[in-house]
């Protein structure tokens, strides 16, 4: 399983646009980029999933360069309720994993007024 | 939306009590999994549930855990003789297909507190 690199922690305010990017050196062929949130006591929510270049859907934007070393969560102007922890995860979880999610540390954004 | 019912939100149980937590997966999913998350931790996997069968456990998941998925709706984790670092909050989830490819629907958690 591909280990992934986060941020810890970072800030923004209301209505700014904010990216987290995380590092996946080791990703594999077969691998999957997925993101999940996670409100205080609460259980992850997915978020998007991407293999290659650029997937968007309601909430996110999920932007992978060719040698899909990394990849970068865009939320467009956030609010407050955006606060959150945003978990990166890699890999192909049939052959790898079967089926179970591992979680690293995610990174803690924090949206100030 | 869809969603995962977790019961109850908040228990209380006393060192060596037993516990279920209980869970209702969305309706069309065919795997279960349980995950605890110890406060100021990571998210941790427990085990995962296929087809009346255990698919996959974690160190974590010893004999004192069990699961069952006692009738078409519920899926329960029980903890035999609770432990104070059993203490976490324990999230179900359930998937239709057994790979992360495909999002994975979380509940709300229980919040377990031994004493």
């Amino acid at each position: 399983l591909a280990k992934t690199t986060q941020p810890i922690s970072m800030d923004s305010y209301e209505g700014q646009e904010v990216n987290i990017t995380c590092s996946h050196n080791n990703i594999a062929t077969n691998d999957y980029i997925t993101w999940y949130q996670q409100f205080p006591s609460q259980g992850p929510r997915f978020i998007i999933q991407g293999y290659k270049t650029k997937v968007t859907n309601e909430v996110a934007s999920l932007f992978i360069p060719a040698d899909r070393k990394s990849s970068t969560l865009s939320l467009p102007r956030v609010s407050l309720s955006d606060t959150a922890v945003y978990y990166c995860l890699v890999g192909d979880m049939i052959y790898n994993q079967g089926g179970k999610l591992i979680f690293g540390q995610g990174t803690e954004l924090s949206v100030k007024p | 939306e869809p969603e995962v019912t977790q019961t109850p939100s908040h228990q209380v149980t006393q060192m060596g009590q037993e516990v279920i937590l209980r869970c209702v997966p969305i309706s069309n999913h065919l795997y279960f999994y349980w995950y605890r998350q110890i406060l100021g931790q990571k998210v941790e996997f427990l085990v995962s549930f296929y087809n009346n069968e255990i698919s996959e456990k974690s160190e974590i998941f010893d004999d004192q855990f069990s699961v069952e998925r006692p009738d078409g709706s519920n899926f329960t984790l029980k903890i035999r003789s609770t432990k104070l670092e059993d203490s976490a909050m324990y999230f179900c989830a359930s998937s239709e297909e057994r790979s992360a490819n495909y999002g994975y629907t979380f509940g709300s958690g229980t919040r377990l507190t031994v004493v």
